[in-house]
């Protein structure tokens, strides 16, 4: 079946930055792009970016340009998502999501907690 | 791009039927038939349960629906039930080649 395993949750002081890795199994990984969206605590989902395994295009919302930067790892089947220059309105958790070939994320990862704080 | 407008909660009785409204823009909802839908449960991940203004994905009940009129999109839960107790998002393709997502609804089961 689809799945999308997430990295563990991570803590980061103000200034640094964090990679987060996604892991695709059950499907032609070269096939589909991959979302990243967040969630604050207590708050609604944000779409970050897109990238295609394939060749590596990347998409980014406005907002994140500049400080983020999504690759991937074929070999692996692995996608990553870092986030430099890190605030504390960055903690949030992040997911990563499979696009079901129309315009939305049809399996979802379990998601990674990102905690900034000094 | 600002957030889909959504509102911030939604109730109803069991079998009662609710719908969710998801206002956008030009930009996005009014300029494609790219709108979805996303069931979360507290501390969960989303769950897709609507895509293309009104395609359901395998395993989603047929008592959810979409709809789309200019640049509002609507999901409607027909025979309401208490597992449909949850936070339900809107999301668009847009015109910046991104997505947008809306800032969410609390559905509540009286």
């Amino acid at each position: 079946q689809v799945q999308l395993v997430q990295s563990g949750a991570e803590v980061r002081k103000p200034g640094a930055s964090v990679k987060i890795s996604c892991t695709a199994s059950g499907y032609s990984f070269t096939s589909y792009h991959v979302h990243w969206m967040r969630q604050a605590p207590g708050q609604g989902l944000e779409w970050m970016g897109i990238i295609h395994p394939s060749g590596g295009n990347t998409n980014y919302a406005q907002k994140f340009r500049g400080r983020v930067t999504m690759t991937r790892d074929t070999s692996t089947r692995t996608l990553y998502m870092e986030l430099s220059s890190l605030g504390s309105e960055d903690t949030a958790v992040y997911y990563c999501a499979k696009d079901s070939g129309s315009f939305s994320g049809d399996c979802w990862g379990p998601g990674t907690l990102v905690t900034v704080s000094s | 791009q600002s957030a889909l407008t959504q509102p911030a909660s939604v109730s109803g009785s069991p079998g009662q039927s609710i719908t969710i409204s998801c206002t956008g823009t030009l930009s996005d909802i009014g300029s494609y038939n790219y709108v979805s839908w996303y069931q979360q449960y507290p501390g969960k991940a989303p769950k897709l349960m609507i895509y293309d203004v009104s395609k359901r994905p395998s395993g989603v009940s047929n008592r959810f629906s979409g709809s789309k009129s200019g640049n509002t999109a609507s999901l409607t839960i027909s025979g309401l039930q208490a597992e449909d107790e949850a936070d339900y998002y809107c999301s668009s393709y847009t015109t910046s080649n991104t997505y947008v997502f809306g800032n969410g609804t609390q559905v509540t089961v009286l």
